[in-house]
């Protein structure tokens, strides 16, 4: 199966510390995508990045790719209490779909 | 300006019923798709409309019909409904082929199977 899966399933910090997140998949992608959802909202986009790329950065925000390992991150850097939320990443791979994986529940602490 | 908005957002029903969930959005999108999440968080696609045409049906017990009468809507209508079927159901637009190939999600529709 093409899902991801994001490890760990839940992580707890301290506002102001770093949090990174991983992602590992299965398949071949065209492109990788975190979104971010918090209590009983709807997912909203992160970040994008292809298979060609291997790092980007939008703000805080600072994602890698490792087609070879079939693996993501995504680091927040600075975080903020409004950062708690959970964090999907979304796998597509030319069949017009996005398969998303389990996510991972962020707690930031004050 | 809600973009995409989907009705209603929450829904109590006795097993054995009938419910629809309804989805609007106002992108100007050409694709939109219906995604479960289960207890767990975890997120699986159902189907997909491109330009009123089904383009993904993964395995999803028939008794969830999806139509689309146009590509600013797509409706999801749930016969004979099961405790399983007890979920948030998330409706989700795009343009196929846009630069970013983001989806832009509704706020869901809490479904609760009694």
């Amino acid at each position: 199966s093409q899902q991801g899966e994001e490890d760990p399933q839940a992580l707890s910090i301290q506002e102001g510390e770093n949090a990174t997140m991983n992602c590992s998949y299965k398949t071949s992608i065209n492109n990788l995508q975190w979104y971010r959802q918090n209590s009983g909202r709807g997912l909203v986009h992160l970040i994008l990045i292809r298979s060609n790329e291997r790092e980007k950065h939008s703000g805080r925000l600072r994602v890698t790719l490792d087609t070879s390992k079939k693996s993501s991150s995504l680091l927040i850097t600075a975080s903020r209490a409004a950062d708690t939320a959970s964090y999907f990443c979304a796998t597509e791979a030319g069949a017009q779909k996005l398969v998303f994986g389990q996510g991972t529940r962020l707690t930031i602490n004050p | 300006d809600t973009a995409v908005s989907q009705t209603p957002k929450y829904l109590v029903t006795q097993m054995g019923n009938d419910k629809s969930i309804k989805c609007e959005q106002n992108l100007g999108h050409d694709t939109m798709y219906w995604y479960k999440q289960d207890s767990k968080k975890f997120l699986k696609i159902m189907f997909s409309y491109n330009n009123k045409e089904l383009i993904i049906n993964e395995t999803v017990p028939n008794r969830f019909s999806p139509k689309s009468p146009d590509k600013a809507h797509l409706n999801l209508h749930i016969n004979s409904l099961e405790l399983g079927d007890s979920a948030v159901y998330f409706c989700a637009s795009r343009q196929l082929g846009g630069s970013t190939g983001e989806l832009f999600f509704g706020e869901g529709s809490r479904l609760t199977v009694l």
